[in-house]
């Protein structure tokens, strides 16, 4: 079974913050990926990384940074939090795209608090 | 991106019944997918039904997809309580990453 975990269930960060959210993944995916999750607004793509090094800006990314130096590691990172960056954060992965389509695996998320 | 619509928004019903959740989406796909998230955790996969598919099954799980509607719905025979979820479709339309709707919240009363 595809394992993708986060390093935190639970963070609090003060505003200003530089905050690092991580994902690993073991299954030897290309894709990651990081979204964030808001009541009434469902998933919204924040950056995904095809290759390690390689990164492509989502929906949202303003705010964000991200990093892969490693296959099965992605980071997300939050150079100055603020209180409008409180979210549930969630990471995925997948294979490269290939037939019959590409279903993604996540991890069990990350709700922080920004105050 | 745009993201697709679910409908309704939230939904309770009896354990026993049926639920049925729409999707509707506006670009075109390769194929659209139906995902399930528990309170306060991440998204387990479903189902995946490729755009020149009508209707796929999977255990309790039916799934139909109108590309001229552009629209797919979630039908859940016979729901149990452990159905009470939220339920998400997400549009795979060649781009790396999928769109995701905004989801489906089920209640399922004992």
């Amino acid at each position: 079974d595809v394992k993708v975990t986060q390093s935190s269930r639970y963070l609090v960060k003060r505003t200003g913050e530089k905050v690092f959210l991580e994902c690993v993944q073991d299954m030897d995916h290309e894709n990651m990926f990081w979204y964030r999750q808001d009541p009434g607004l469902g998933l919204r793509l924040i950056y995904f990384s095809y290759d390690v090094k390689m990164k492509e800006k989502g929906d949202i990314p303003e705010g964000y940074s991200v990093s892969r130096e490693k296959k099965e590691r992605f980071s997300l990172i939050l150079e100055s939090a603020s209180t409008n960056q409180t979210s549930m954060y969630l990471c995925a992965s997948s294979l490269l795209r290939g037939q019959g389509g590409v279903r993604q695996y996540f991890g069990p998320g990350t709700r922080l608090t920004v105050t | 991106s745009q993201q697709g619509e679910e409908d309704p928004q939230a939904l309770s019903i009896q354990e026993g019944e049926n639920a049925t959740m729409n999707c509707s989406y506006k670009t075109s796909i390769n194929n659209l997918q139906w995902y399930r998230q528990n309170s306060g955790r991440g998204l387990v996969h479903l189902i995946l039904i490729r755009s020149n598919e009508r209707e796929k099954h999977s255990g309790r799980l039916r799934v139909t997809l109108d590309t001229s509607k552009k629209s797919s719905s979630l039908l859940i025979t016979a729901s149990r309580a452990a159905d009470t979820a939220s339920y998400f479709c997400a549009e795979d339309t060649g781009r790396r990453a999928l769109t995701f709707g905004s989801g489906t919240r089920l209640q399922v009363q004992p």
